[in-house]
């Protein structure tokens, strides 16, 4: 089984702050991991992903995510703000190939001027 | 240019009538799927389909059903025995293989359903 856990459903920072949104999984096997972004009526578009190799995983719009296995996270940062990255972001993990996806339940984040 | 299309953007259903979502693609891919999305709740998986006249059940297929008579098209209906069925609604496509290992699922732009 697998499953993920984003802490917070709602951050709020400052413009120009350090965002940080986190994501634990639990996976059976070694995890493919990813994380979208969703603006207001729209759907998911793909912010970053993590296979095998390179822990440090850059994505677009500035953000980075870290694999850490020994803590089973993969936490999502940008090192500053901006007022458009105001979105839900979600995290999904997955087996590979076509196995199921597995969704976090989003992190809505929202940006102070 | 390549995409999934979803359609209409917003939809309005009455008590007892089935309605059913349109999802096209032109990625050419293999795979495709239904989503419900709620607040707080994430996503959650109604059908999925990985080849043509195949689909499975996701995690909550009651009150729903598809069909996957083409590759770039998976209709989802929405019918009268889904008690609640305002939601969001969002398709998305997928596509594997030796050489693309691991790709990411893409999606549409959602279908808002809501009951009149």
């Amino acid at each position: 089984a697998q499953s993920v856990t984003q802490l917070g459903s709602h951050v709020s920072v400052s413009e120009g702050a350090l965002v940080l949104l986190r994501c634990n999984y639990s996976s059976s096997v070694p995890p493919y991991l990813f994380w979208y972004v969703q603006y207001p009526n729209q759907g998911l578009q793909l912010l970053l992903k993590y296979t095998t190799g390179a822990t440090l995983v850059k994505g677009i719009n500035g953000f980075e995510a870290e694999f850490k296995k020994s803590e089973t996270s993969f936490h999502l940062t940008k090192p500053s703000a901006h007022m458009s990255d105001a979105a839900e972001y979600f995290c999904a993990v997955s087996r590979g190939g076509y196995q199921k996806v597995t969704f976090g339940t989003g992190t809505k984040l929202q940006v102070i001027p | 240019d390549g995409g999934i299309t979803q359609s209409p953007k917003y939809l309005f259903r009455k008590e007892g009538q089935n309605v059913t979502l349109s999802c096209e693609q032109n990625l050419n891919h293999d795979a495709m799927y239904w989503y419900r999305q709620d607040p707080g709740q994430g996503l959650r998986l109604i059908y999925y389909s990985q080849i043509v006249n195949d689909f499975q059940k996701g995690d909550i297929a009651e009150g729903y059903s598809v069909s996957r008579e083409k590759k770039e098209s998976f209709p989802l209906t929405v019918t009268s025995a889904q008690k609640n069925p305002t939601a969001f609604y969002l398709c998305a496509t997928h596509t594997q293989g030796v050489d693309l290992p691991n790709q990411p699922q893409h999606f549409g732009d959602g279908t808002r359903l809501s009951i009149l």
